[in-house]
């Protein structure tokens, strides 16, 4: 079992330019999401997808688009990079429900100049 | 507003000694806490769950209390060993949150364990 995986590790952007960061798992969870780290903050929701087909936004979604593409694979897409997006990109699962630990994967590095 | 707080300087003890590190939290309501682990470049690994009618959970040389009159979890770190070294991350998952596992995480402690 891989776990959860994420492409790419690194990203330099420029401003105004659009990536997807790509996150997939292989335990058959019904939950993904997308957080993003930064420094002296905690953990930070973006996106949510609770069960395929369905997708929310979190604390933080402005900027952002995502897509759960099916089961195992949930992508988040910068239309327009800008240099407050610099920041380290993390996707989970989880099985759902409240009481499932979340499975993170090893996470995006995002510069944006 | 809603605050979940870990101690932002980092918790240095020796190696043996037990690492006590403190989440608090303002506003919330949680069914449940859960403590993570992260290693500087990788993503968090679950270390323990509890909810909030239990008052304390053990896993090995692990221990987590859950007090929500003081709104306060404790984790405990037993004979810690310097492989125990990491950033500790504490995140509730709020009373209505949907039946989905939304957490809410706090930035963490860091914990330097010294030969």
């Amino acid at each position: 079992n891989a776990g959860v995986t994420q492409t790419p590790k690194f990203q330099v952007l420029k401003t105004g330019q659009s990536m997807t960061l790509q996150c997939a798992q292989d335990m058959n969870h019904n939950s993904m999401y997308w957080y993003r780290q930064d420094p002296g903050m905690g953990l930070r929701l973006i996106y949510y997808s609770a069960s395929e087909g369905t997708t929310d936004k979190g604390e933080v979604p402005n900027g952002y688009n995502v897509s759960r593409l099916n089961k195992r694979e949930f992508s988040l897409r910068l239309e327009s990079a800008a240099p407050s997006q610099t920041s380290v990109y993390f996707c989970a699962s989880s099985e759902g429900g409240l009481a499932y630990e979340q499975y993170f994967g090893p996470g995006t590095r995002l510069t944006v100049t | 507003s809603q605050k979940i707080e870990q101690n932002s300087e980092a918790l240095n003890i020796q190696e043996g000694k037990t690492a006590t590190l403190t989440c608090n939290y303002t506003n919330y309501s949680p069914a449940y806490l859960q403590w993570y682990r992260q290693d500087p470049g990788r993503g968090p690994v679950f270390l323990l769950l509890i909810r909030e009618n239990e008052k304390e959970k053990r896993k090995e040389r692990l221990k987590v209390t859950f007090d929500t009159t003081l709104k306060q979890s404790l984790f405990h770190i037993t004979a810690s060993q310097p492989a125990d070294s990491a950033t500790y991350l504490c995140a509730l998952v709020p009373t209505r949150s949907g039946g989905y596992n939304k957490l809410i995480f706090g930035a963490g402690t860091r914990l330097a364990v010294h030969p």
